[in-house]
């Protein structure tokens, strides 16, 4: 199975300011997700990133405040603009092997605070 | 709209007793349901789906078309089963990969 690591692990940052999270993979996949799942809270997905093209983005979010990279098969970012304590949840991207069945793997999570 | 619901926040059980984790779910099309796993201060993992029809860990899940319930069993529990456990639903098959997520139940085995 895929390995995913995220960078960081965890931040504490101020209001109005953003914050880039990093997902790398171990082997290259088409398919990868952002979720986010804030206190006590289920995961909910942000966007879907796919390599080569605009990333999509679920309802209540918006690029502006949340803009994705996927430069290559291995890596994406997540960038939390402008943010506000509503912001602070921990953050995971997760991936779906090319080749398999299908299921998705999940990086540790980045855990984000907002003062 | 897909819709995933585990209807229990809290499943506490003593240890060697019977679980059952429920989770519901609503989807027009041919579901690919998953359980998912969280132990504390771990990474989410995969740990079972519909399709494999394998045990792991003892947990085994029957997809019921007909209740669209995907219910998580273990005959006995142990103490290490004692983690969060979401359970979540791929529209693989329509298109939309992303899993939807249940609000997950926390099993707590006690001794």
């Amino acid at each position: 199975s895929a390995v995913i690591s995220q960078k960081p692990s965890r931040d504490i940052c101020q209001r109005g300011t953003s914050l880039t999270i990093q997902c790398q993979v171990d082997s290259q996949v088409t398919m990868m997700f952002w979720y986010r799942q804030q206190p006590g809270q289920s995961l909910t997905l942000i966007a879907t990133a796919n390599q080569g093209s605009e990333a999509t983005y679920e309802s209540g979010f918006v690029i502006d405040k949340f803009p994705i990279s996927r430069p290559n098969l291995t890596f994406s970012t997540l960038t939390v603009s402008n943010m506000s304590p509503e912001d602070s949840s921990i953050y995971l991207c997760s991936v779906e092997e090319d080749r398999g069945p299908g299921e998705q793997y999940f990086g540790p999570g980045t855990r984000l605070t907002v003062t | 709209a897909q819709r995933v619901t585990q209807p229990e926040k809290l499943l506490s059980v003593f240890k060697g007793a019977p679980v059952e984790l429920k989770c519901n779910y609503s989807y027009s099309g041919s579901p690919e349901l998953f359980w998912y796993v969280q132990y504390s201060r771990q990474r989410l993992q995969l740990l079972l789906r519909h399709i494999s029809r394998e045990s792991i860990k003892g947990f085994t899940a029957d997809l019921n078309k007909g209740e669209t319930s995907f219910h998580l069993k273990k005959p006995f529990a142990q103490e290490e089963d004692s983690a969060m456990y979401y359970c979540a639903l791929s529209g693989r098959g329509t298109g939309r990969r992303a899993l939807t997520f249940g609000s997950g139940t926390r099993l707590q085995v006690q001794p």
